[in-house]
């Protein structure tokens, strides 16, 4: 399977623990994204990457959220002292120099 | 105001039945994408249009950039269409999408 992968599938947290995930992107996309999903809403830009350069970034991402991505290629996204707040669906896409993105699984988070 | 509108947010619609879901935005963009998404979160992109009309199978979508607005056309619906329909347009530099809030879809037999 040549797609964009994400891992875990499901993380089960308590609040206050740290949390990290990880996005491989298609070979040779030098463009990721992450982006969050509530409940019921659409999801919701949170970081953008261009090889390993961290380009923008939502105000969505608090101090106690941190993504990188070393050597341009899978990222990760940790998220610490994590809150109720923070359960979601955290979605991760990558793309060629066009406007496609294409879609991993995604990670859902509980915290309790 | 969401600068991606969908309406509407939930549909019902009977299997056969012709199903159209629209999206207007605010904001400058050079793509408009319609993806779908099936219950455990997968996403898929079902068109990327920038102008005019794209049709795939019994889906066709449509953009018009004066109006900003676009639609989703499903013909002759059946239950397997049962997903939430998301409509995100292409802003910015980084080319990051902005998602509207979805159209659950669901097609009753």
């Amino acid at each position: 399977d040549t797609g964009v992968s994400q891992d875990p599938r499901h993380k089960i947290t308590k609040r206050g623990q740290n949390v990290t995930f990880r996005c491989d992107p298609i070979s040779e996309h030098n463009r990721l994204y992450w982006y969050r999903q509530t409940l019921g809403q659409g999801p919701e830009f949170l970081t953008y990457f261009q090889n390993e350069a961290q380009l923008e970034k939502s105000r969505l991402l608090s101090d106690r959220f941190s993504a990188e991505r070393p050597k341009g290629s899978f990222s990760t996204l940790e998220i610490q002292r994590t809150e109720q707040g923070d359960s979601a669906m955290y979605l991760c896409a990558s793309s060629p120099a066009t406007d496609t993105q294409y879609f991993g699984p995604g990670t859902r988070l509980t915290v309790l | 105001k969401n600068e991606v509108e969908q309406s509407p947010q939930n549909l019902t619609a009977q299997e056969g039945e012709f199903i159209t879901i629209n999206c207007s935005y605010s904001v400058g963009i050079s793509a408009l994408h319609w993806l779908q998404q099936h219950p455990g979160g997968g996403i898929v992109s079902l068109f990327m249009l920038s102008s005019g009309k794209k049709k795939h199978g019994r889906l066709i979508a449509t953009i018009n950039i004066q109006e900003k607005h676009s639609s989703l056309h499903i013909t002759a619906s059946h239950p397997r269409d049962s997903a939430v329909y998301i409509c995100a347009v292409v802003g910015g530099a980084t080319n990051k999408l902005i998602f509207g809030t979805g159209t659950l879809l669901a097609v009753q037999p």
